[in-house]
């Protein structure tokens, strides 16, 4: 079973246009972010919850809307696709109280935008 | 949050030992010094974390130094497979995750036969 996991693994869409990525981790965790990764490998995060609750929000332009309907799930939902926007996006999840600094990350997700 | 600085990138051949060293000169009293690894396509995993002086497992050891200004992750006898970009970051202790963890951009590691 993947720990986590995101959906669609690839993503090609127009600028303008509005779209999701899916996120579920079945680890048990109660944190879960996300993180852009940019061309030059810059990895960056971009939001975090911990038990469905908002607690990082990195300067994220309003465009950019994470929804957690419950603790093992954190989407991400992208309106008005810009060119900038390309890259991948990868989801994560930790256990508060345990290792510290571990996250388990996901595939990613590679949005292209045209 | 303490940031860190290492190399863009690092070249080395098969069955050579590989240290790659990260500066964190803001690191605090309570911050863990963790790695990740990350293929390409793949999100990154986590390999090795410690505290203070050396830590070692299956993967690689840890080096730090007793000021924890910088560390030295070291890959024994480097593989083909171990062509990745390495990731080094300081977690704030206590178990606690919730902090911002600052990735950067890695070392890009090359393993040539």
């Amino acid at each position: 079973d993947t720990a986590v996991s995101q959906t669609p693994k690839y993503l090609v869409t127009q600028m303008g246009n509005d779209k999701s990525i899916k996120c579920e981790q079945n680890l048990g965790h109660d944190t879960m972010y996300w993180y852009k990764q940019d061309s030059k490998k810059f990895l960056k995060i971009m939001f975090s919850y911990n038990n469905k609750e908002l607690i990082i929000n990195e300067t994220v332009p309003n465009r950019f809307s994470p929804k957690s309907p419950d603790k093992a799930h954190l989407n991400l939902h992208i309106n008005s696709l810009e060119l900038g926007d390309s890259a991948v996006y990868f989801c994560a999840s930790s256990q508060e109280g345990v290792r510290t600094g571990e996250l388990f990350f996901g595939e990613g997700s590679r949005l292209t935008v045209l | 949050l303490a940031k860190t600085t290492q190399p863009i990138s690092m070249d080395s051949y098969e069955g050579q030992e590989v240290n790659i060293t990260c500066s964190h000169n803001n690191i605090a009293t309570n911050d863990y010094i963790t790695w990740y690894q990350q293929f390409p396509s793949q999100g990154p995993r986590f390999i090795i974390q410690g505290y203070k002086t050396k830590v070692t497992n299956e993967v690689a050891s840890l080096f730090i130094p007793a000021d924890r200004k910088s560390s030295t992750l070291s890959l024994p006898r480097v593989s083909l497979s171990d062509t990745a970009v390495y990731y080094c970051l300081v977690a704030p202790g206590g178990g606690s995750t919730l902090g911002r963890l600052y990735f950067g951009r890695g070392t890009q590691l090359t393993v040539w036969p």
